[in-house]
């Protein structure tokens, strides 16, 4: 079956930089999208990657290996702002833009 | 442009009842789909469209029904209301595969 991983909760400090991880089974999924939740709100699309490497986007960026079935999303100069929920997503390959969720990663950006 | 439009956004409904819940989009996307979030849990697919009269089953559409007549309109009809469907309903559109899904604000639906 299908499985996601990422760690529960994380904490850092204004400015500085951090990496949260994800791993998933290698089959069964098209592409990896991260999406950021703040509470109480919808999820909005951050960054989507398909093959192997690195993608920038300003402050954030999204790896992906997929032989390794293991991705990241780095936001650098956080800002209080960024506390949120990060949540990795496996796009499922039925075609349809089906969208297979970990559990999340709240960050916790303090001064 | 409004995007993805969920009505209502708070919803308390009594064991056995009925209701449906609204998903309206203006962006012509012809995928569709919704989503329920629970405490500790990823997001969960429910029922998706790939275009106007075509659904088909997410991974947990027991206690569901969805129906896609227009481009525009998905609605989700809880049929028999049960305590476990408590939980947010998100309602999203996309394009097209791979691409970004653009999510409505959520239905916070409680069931006593």
């Amino acid at each position: 079956g299908q499985n996601i991983d990422q760690p529960t909760e994380m904490t850092a400090t204004e400015g500085a930089i951090v990496q949260i991880n994800c791993t998933y089974q290698t089959s069964g999924f098209n592409g990896l999208f991260w999406y950021q939740q703040h509470a109480g709100e919808a999820p909005t699309f951050l960054s989507y990657n398909v093959l192997d490497g690195l993608e920038e986007k300003g402050r954030f960026s999204s790896f992906l290996s997929r032989s390794k079935g293991y991705s990241y999303l780095l936001l650098k100069e956080l800002q209080m702002k960024d506390s949120a929920s990060y949540l990795c997503a496996g796009e499922t390959e039925t075609g349809a833009n089906n969208l297979f969720f970990g559990t999340g990663t709240r960050l916790t950006v303090i001064p | 442009n409004a995007g993805v439009t969920q009505t209502p956004k708070f919803q308390v409904l009594k064991t056995g009842q009925s209701m449906t819940l609204q998903c309206a989009q203006d962006m012509n996307h012809e995928y569709m789909s919704w989503y329920r979030q629970d405490p500790g849990m990823g997001l969960r697919l429910i029922h998706y469209s790939v275009g106007a009269g075509i659904t088909d089953q997410g991974e947990v559409p027991n206690g569901y029904n969805v129906s896609r007549s227009t481009t525009e309109d998905f609605p989700l009809r809880l049929l028999s209301a049960a305590p476990s469907q408590t939980s947010v309903y998100f309602c999203a559109s996309s394009y097209t595969g791979n691409t970004e899904a653009f999510f409505g604000q959520g239905t916070r639906l409680t069931v006593v």
